[in-house]
């Protein structure tokens, strides 16, 4: 196991559509992240799995975002009815203890 | 309201210098803090920790400073190499670890041959 993966690694989609993203988690690491990043900003934190259990969403992730991690091993991210300002990049990241590796995001591009 | 902020958007220094990134902080809650690096199109690299206990953790050219009282800490690199000409982000989280990081919005570290 290298690390962590993202798929795909960039999408570009219309205004209105759904989108959904893939992260594979370094495989013995039990929680998983999502975060987003945009121009000029540092990741922001989106939502925590402990195995596969959600256990924090922040405020930013809205009502058209939800993410899974059905069995405690791959997540995913779906966002639904996409707007410009979703526009980003998503990144994932996992971790068995107190530090997190990401991986190399997913560049989200709304049109 | 940015709980973790890193004031400097670019840093220039010459290779073989020292490079110092600095960090500042607000929320006493915070309990363990960590350096990034992050290139052009690819998520951000674990450098190195420390846990609020400590003042000082040391991995062979990083070297990170905590001042809890200040509420600030600090990334040392030395000497400086042109490899190390990134975004170098700041984060924070507090929750024993299990929390999700806050971010600073980046320092773009320029070493220059």
């Amino acid at each position: 196991d290298t690390g962590v993966s993202q798929n795909p690694r960039h999408k570009i989609t219309k205004r209105g559509q759904n989108v959904t993203f893939r992260c594979d988690p370094i495989s013995e690491h039990n929680r998983l992240y999502w975060y987003r990043q945009t121009l000029g900003q540092g990741p922001e934190f989106l939502t925590y799995f402990q195995n596969e259990a959600q256990l924090e969403k922040s405020r930013l992730l809205s009502d058209r975002f939800s993410a899974e991690r059905p069995k405690g091993s791959f997540s995913t991210l779906e966002i639904q009815r996409t707007e410009q300002g979703d526009s980003a990049m998503y990144l994932c990241a996992s971790s068995l203890g107190t530090s997190a590796f990401f991986g190399q995001g997913t560049r989200l591009t709304v049109v | 309201d940015q709980q973790v902020k890193q004031n400097s958007p670019s840093l220039s220094v010459q290779e073989g210098r020292i490079s110092i990134l600095n960090c500042d902080y607000t929320n006493s809650m915070f309990d363990y803090f960590l350096w990034y690096k992050k290139y052009p199109a690819e998520g951000p690299t674990f450098l190195i920790s420390i846990s609020s206990i400590k003042d000082k953790n040391e991995d062979g050219r990083f070297t990170v400073f905590l001042n809890k009282s200040a509420k600030h800490l600090s990334l040392h690199i030395v000497p400086s190499q042109p490899g190390d000409s990134a975004v170098y982000f700041c984060a924070a989280r507090s929750g024993g670890g299990a929390d999700g990081l806050t971010f600073g919005k980046g320092t773009h570290l320029i070493i220059q041959p």
